[in-house]
């Protein structure tokens, strides 16, 4: 059974901080490995890796993969209170069924 | 571009009666659409995957008969709860792959069912 571990599930900073969230996953028939960021409604793509090693930035945010590993995360750094949200993590298989972490609970105070 | 809309937003119903929730890619033809649920503080389950004219592929412990899903077309997709009971209630999220972009998966903006 595919499996997707995110850590930690719940995380609290203050503006400017840099964070990392990190993703574990077990998937057969793997594919890439998606990280969104849910806010009140659906989740929103922030990040599509398929290849080991290579960082994908946009703006603050930041992610790479390991696939030797079975690893990835997710670095934001400069915090704002817009980065308030749920952060997901999900590996995608052939026939591009996706298997979501649990999600990280991100709340950035000012 | 690569817009997902899902009609209706949220939706409350008495026990026992079926409810059909809508998702349309709005200005690309889908390859594949996807339903997902999501309980309170839970993340995205995977209920079933569509291909338009073909049948829907159920994730294991999702019963078909009561999550009845119709792909009549690349752009619009339906899952009906039949015979809904309170512990349905949950938020239902649809997503569309498109095959020109690699598959990414467009998630609509999400249905929460109550059921009463």
């Amino acid at each position: 059974e595919d499996k997707v571990v995110q850590s930690p599930l719940s995380l609290v900073v203050h503006e400017g901080d840099t964070v990392t969230l990190n993703c574990s996953y077990e998937v057969t028939n793997f594919r890439s490995l998606l990280w969104y960021k849910q806010e009140k409604k659906a989740p929103t793509f922030l990040f599509m890796l398929t290849s080991s090693g290579i960082e994908k930035k946009s703006g603050r945010l930041s992610s790479i993969l390991d696939k030797k590993e079975l690893f990835s995360i997710l670095n934001i750094t400069a915090t704002q209170t817009g980065d308030s949200a749920v952060y997901l993590c999900a590996g995608e298989t052939s026939g591009s069924r996706l298997t979501f972490g649990e999600g990280t609970q991100l709340t950035v105070n000012p | 571009g690569a817009v997902v809309s899902q009609h209706p937003s949220w939706v409350i119903c008495k026990s026992g009666t079926s409810v059909k929730i809508e998702c349309r890619s709005l200005d690309f033809q889908a390859t594949t659409m996807f339903w997902y649920r999501q309980f309170p503080k839970q993340s995205l389950m995977l209920m079933a995957t569509s291909n338009e004219g073909s049948k829907a592929t159920y994730e294991q412990g999702v019963e078909k008969d009561k999550f009845l899903i119709n792909h009549a077309s690349l752009t619009l997709s339906t899952l009906t709860v039949t015979s809904a009971h309170p512990e349905d209630s949950s938020f239902y999220i649809c997503s569309a792959s498109v095959r020109e972009t690699g598959d990414t998966q467009y998630f609509g903006p999400g249905t929460r069912l109550t059921v009463l």
